[in-house]
């Protein structure tokens, strides 16, 4: 089966841009999770989507991130406007809809850069 | 709030030496502790896990011990080889699937050969 898919795995924008990150989970994967990792610290949760609905969106920094599942699929993550503090990479994870007993699939994560 | 310590930040081990890492975490609802491998240019990978009412976990190489009292559990590797050098990320939930984890800061494990 297909893992976790994101993209683009690097993006490097100035700040003030635009930036939208995707995340494919595993097929049949209802929990999806976005985490993000700044150079040198913790692997930081910002949000847990449930199918379509967002469960947790606690680790949201502020209203510059938007995050969507549409239709319980696919989900994106948007930066508007990109801070010089928002780099980092920035993972995405999904697990079956009760947890399926083990810890969840990460993807490769994509590679923030504002400059 | 929640958090999880992690330590030591970098560890360089000689090739089929044993390598420690120890984590503390501070909710006491957490049952379930996994721990991701994840080498360079690469995603994290779960190597190992365990739940609260197990004490300790063998995978070959590999073993996790959990002292819920105290709030630590700790990743042991044996024999080590220089493909596990790579970081190494513990973390802490009250669910495997369901919930977010809250994770350690990272080890950066380097094997010399």
């Amino acid at each position: 089966e297909a893992g976790v898919t994101q993209f683009p795995s690097h993006s490097v924008i100035e700040k003030g841009q635009t930036v939208t990150l995707r995340c494919d989970p595993i097929s049949g994967h209802d929990n999806l999770y976005w985490y993000r990792r700044v150079m040198g610290k913790e692997i930081k949760f910002l949000l847990h989507f449930v199918k379509e609905s967002k469960q947790d969106e606690s680790g949201m920094p502020n209203n510059r991130f938007l995050a969507e599942r549409t239709g319980g699929t696919y989900s994106t993550l948007k930066v508007q406007p990109a801070e010089l503090e928002d780099s980092g990479v920035y993972f995405c994870a999904s697990s079956p809809l009760g947890g399926g007993g083990y810890g969840y699939t990460f993807g490769s994560g994509t590679r923030l850069t504002v400059v | 709030g929640e958090n999880v310590e992690q330590h030591p930040s970098t560890l360089s081990v000689q090739e089929g030496d044993s390598a420690v890492i120890k984590c503390t975490y501070s909710d006491s609802a957490s049952n379930y502790f996994p721990w991701y491998k994840q080498e360079l240019g690469k995603r994290p990978q779960l190597i190992i896990d365990i739940r609260s009412n197990v004490g300790e976990k063998k995978d070959q190489r590999i073993a996790v011990t959990l002292n819920k009292t105290a709030k630590h559990f700790s990743l042991h590797i044996t024999e080590t080889q220089p493909e596990d050098s790579a970081v190494y990320f513990c973390a802490a939930s009250p669910s495997s699937g369901t919930y977010k984890y809250i994770f350690g800061t990272g080890t950066r494990l380097k094997v010399l050969a």
